[in-house]
């Protein structure tokens, strides 16, 4: 079974400031990788997702993520950190749906202006 | 277009009560996923519908749990004889019918089991 784990619970970091959140995978291939935000009291937004190619990915609102089969890791970079990007981060794997949908438990980011 | 909408935003039950959340996906969407969000924690898969059909529920934690989606479109959970341990924010996806599809999030449904 897949299983995600996010090594920072919370970080903070000042506007202007170069980000990048930690995601590291577990799963027996080639995995589905994804990155949700979530803000308070709103639902998960998708930043960005990773099938297969090019393991650079681009996102929206200036988020990239970079898929590293060796390192087992798909870290989410941004480089320039905006106060508006103050929530909660999710990193996510897949196979297939239902139970092999699995989130990590999440980054708080916080934003010093 | 709308998103996906889930009613009521907030309930408060008492411990032993039944409740039900709904759950509106996006017009078109035949995918539909319940997860549960427990506080400060990611959200963990409860079940998945493609259409009517329930593909898998093997993430309901017990038989109190219960989901439908009988004409393919709006959702139920309902939950019977609510504990505290219940307390969480529930929260639907909706998507087309293929993993690289985007799962679109609701706002979710807090529920507090007093």
């Amino acid at each position: 079974a897949q299983s995600v784990t996010q090594p920072d619970i919370h970080i903070t970091v000042s506007e202007g400031a170069s980000l990048e959140l930690r995601c590291n995978y577990s799963y027996g291939a080639t995995p589905y990788l994804f990155w949700y935000v979530q803000s308070p009291g709103q639902g998960l937004q998708l930043l960005l997702k990773y099938f297969s190619g090019d393991t650079l990915v681009q996102g929206i609102k200036g988020f990239e993520a970079e898929f590293k089969r060796s390192q087992s890791s798909f870290n989410l970079r941004k480089p320039s950190v905006h106060w508006s990007d103050a929530a909660e981060y999710f990193c996510a794997v897949g196979a297939n749906y239902g139970q092999n949908f699995v989130f990590g438990p999440g980054t708080r980011l916080s934003v010093l202006p | 277009g709308a998103g996906v909408s889930q009613s009521p935003r907030y309930k408060v039950a008492k411990r032993g009560q039944d409740v039900a959340l709904r759950c509106d996906p996006i017009s078109g969407h035949v995918s539909l996923f319940w997860y549960q969000q427990a506080l400060g924690q990611g959200p963990e898969f409860l079940t998945y519908f493609q259409n009517e059909a329930q593909l898998d529920k093997s993430g309901l934690p017990s038989d109190r749990f219960f989901a439908e989606r009988p004409e393919g479109s709006v959702s139920t959970l309902k939950i019977q004889r609510t504990q505290q341990e219940d307390s969480a924010v529930y929260l639907c996806a909706s998507s087309l019918p293929s993993l690289i599809e985007t799962q679109y999030f609701g706002p979710g449904t807090r529920l507090l089991v007093l």
